[in-house]
């Protein structure tokens, strides 16, 4: 059973870096796409991009390059960067797998919150 | 990019009420279609891919339906633990994934 977890900050500040990190285990992170998603408070769910560790990323257009994502295969973790943050980008942050078959997110992590506030 | 439109957007209903859920995508997408639950405070969950097909561990009383551009999530028989919200999601063009707005279901 492939688990994940989001760690990082709780709190940035407006223009900074947001920085999380998904550390993943029962599964390999060098075999499958993988996908960051987020949620503003009250509201629904935000596609940010899909990132597959041979180099293939897609991003959501509406983030524009605000977005990279990076893979350490030897702690089996991919990590989100999103740069020049606004109060906007406050949500709560999920990681998930995708199963590239049919493109669906079969495995998620629990979810991190991220406030961007000065 | 293809658009997804679930409506409504909330929805009160009694435990043992029938519940449908709209998903309208804004171009053809095939039967590239995925619902999912959301609980309060926890990650979404996989509950129906491919339109019509039921993940393992779903209760019979989730079925989804449709092709095209129009979808249907029903749920026969509603239960006290399936008041959540729900997502549609569009598989049809990779890598672009795209999710429907959410259908919350209260309690009536």
């Amino acid at each position: 059973q492939v688990q994940l977890k989001e760690s990082g900050p709780g709190l940035v500040r407006p223009s900074e870096t947001l920085s999380l990190t998904c550390t993943v285990s029962g599964g390999s992170i060098s075999g499958s796409y993988w996908s960051w998603i987020r949620q503003p408070p009250g509201k629904g769910l935000e596609w940010l991009g899909n990132f597959h560790y041979g180099g293939s990323t897609h991003n959501n257009p509406s983030l524009k390059s605000r977005v990279t994502v990076s893979f350490d295969t030897s702690k089996n973790q991919f990590s989100l960067k999103l740069t020049s943050v606004t109060a906007a980008d406050t949500a709560v942050y999920f990681c998930a797998r995708i199963f590239s078959y049919y493109w669906y997110f079969d495995f998620w992590g629990p979810g991190t919150q991220v406030a961007v506030s000065s | 990019d293809i658009q997804m439109t679930q409506s409504p957007s909330s929805l009160s209903a009694s435990v043992g009420d029938r519940v449908t859920i709209s998903c309208r995508a804004s171009q053809n997408i095939n039967n590239y279609l995925n619902w999912y639950q959301q609980k309060l405070g926890k990650a979404p969950t996989l509950l129906i891919h491919a339109a019509s097909i039921l993940q393992g561990g779903v209760p019979s009383r989730f079925s989804g339906s449709g092709s095209g551009t129009d979808f249907t999530l029903t749920i026969s028989g509603l239960q006290p633990e399936d008041f959540a919200t729900y997502y549609c999601q569009q598989s049809y063009s990779p890598p672009v994934l795209t999710f429907g707005g959410g259908t919350k279901v209260e309690i009536k």
